[in-house]
């Protein structure tokens, strides 16, 4: 069992350049998340789709798209790379008929944008 | 909304030796309450969580945090720390009324040493 995994683990852009992060879970979960952490900031929540087929804005939207494509698979693009995306991008997942009882991580993408 | 304050950045501890992390928290609403860890170069995993019930909650790794209403504080504590101990440990709030969306604080770096 593999839970969440995230590709690729480093990234290196430059100004301008366009990406997608990619993610999928296998554990059949209805929720999935994407988040950023940075020094002294906590983890910030870009995206999150409560279920197959939607998508709803976090705290950290601007710059970023995500897809859905299925329900084991949700990922994040970014369209036009910035040096303020250089980041540590999470990826989570929750099961059903769960209340933020537990989120599963993924092992993180280190992303920096030159 | 709510928030999350976590106001030490950093605590250094000897082994074996009792902590205290601090965690306060703004919400108009109830709330369920969490502590993560995060080890080096990894996701975060989930420590222990208030949903309901006793305030005094028991998680994994002889940690345990007791939710306080009156002082909206979800401090976590353990009696004597490892040097395994030592990661960065994330409060999290989310409001009992909304989907899954939790708010993280700035993050606690937890150094044990010898």
């Amino acid at each position: 069992n593999a839970g969440v995994t995230q590709t690729p683990k480093f990234q290196v852009l430059k100004t301008g350049q366009s990406m997608t992060l990619q993610c999928a879970q296998d554990m059949n979960h209805n929720s999935m998340y994407w988040y950023r952490q940075d020094p002294g900031m906590g983890l910030r929540l870009i995206y999150y789709s409560a279920s197959e087929g939607t998508t709803d804005k976090g705290e950290v939207p601007n710059g970023y798209n995500v897809s859905r494509l299925n329900k084991r698979e949700f990922s994040l693009r970014l369209e036009s790379a910035a040096p303020s995306q250089t980041s540590v991008y999470f990826c989570a997942s929750m099961g059903p008929g769960t209340r933020n009882e537990k989120l599963f991580f993924g092992s993180g993408t280190q992303l920096s944008v030159l | 909304a709510q928030s999350v304050t976590q106001l030490d950045s950093q605590v250094p501890v000897f082994e074996e030796a009792p902590v205290e992390l601090r965690c306060n928290y703004s919400s108009s609403v109830s709330v369920y309450l969490f502590w993560y860890v995060q080890y080096p170069n990894q996701g975060l995993q989930l420590l222990l969580k208030y949903l309901s019930g006793s305030t005094l909650v028991k998680g994994i790794n002889g940690f345990e945090a007791e939710f306080n209403k009156s002082q909206t504080s979800f401090h976590l504590r353990k009696p004597s720390v490892h040097i395994s101990d030592t990661a960065e440990y994330f409060c999290a709030v989310s409001s009992t009324g909304t989907a899954s969306k939790l708010t993280f604080g700035t993050g606690t770096r937890l150094q044990v040493t010898l």
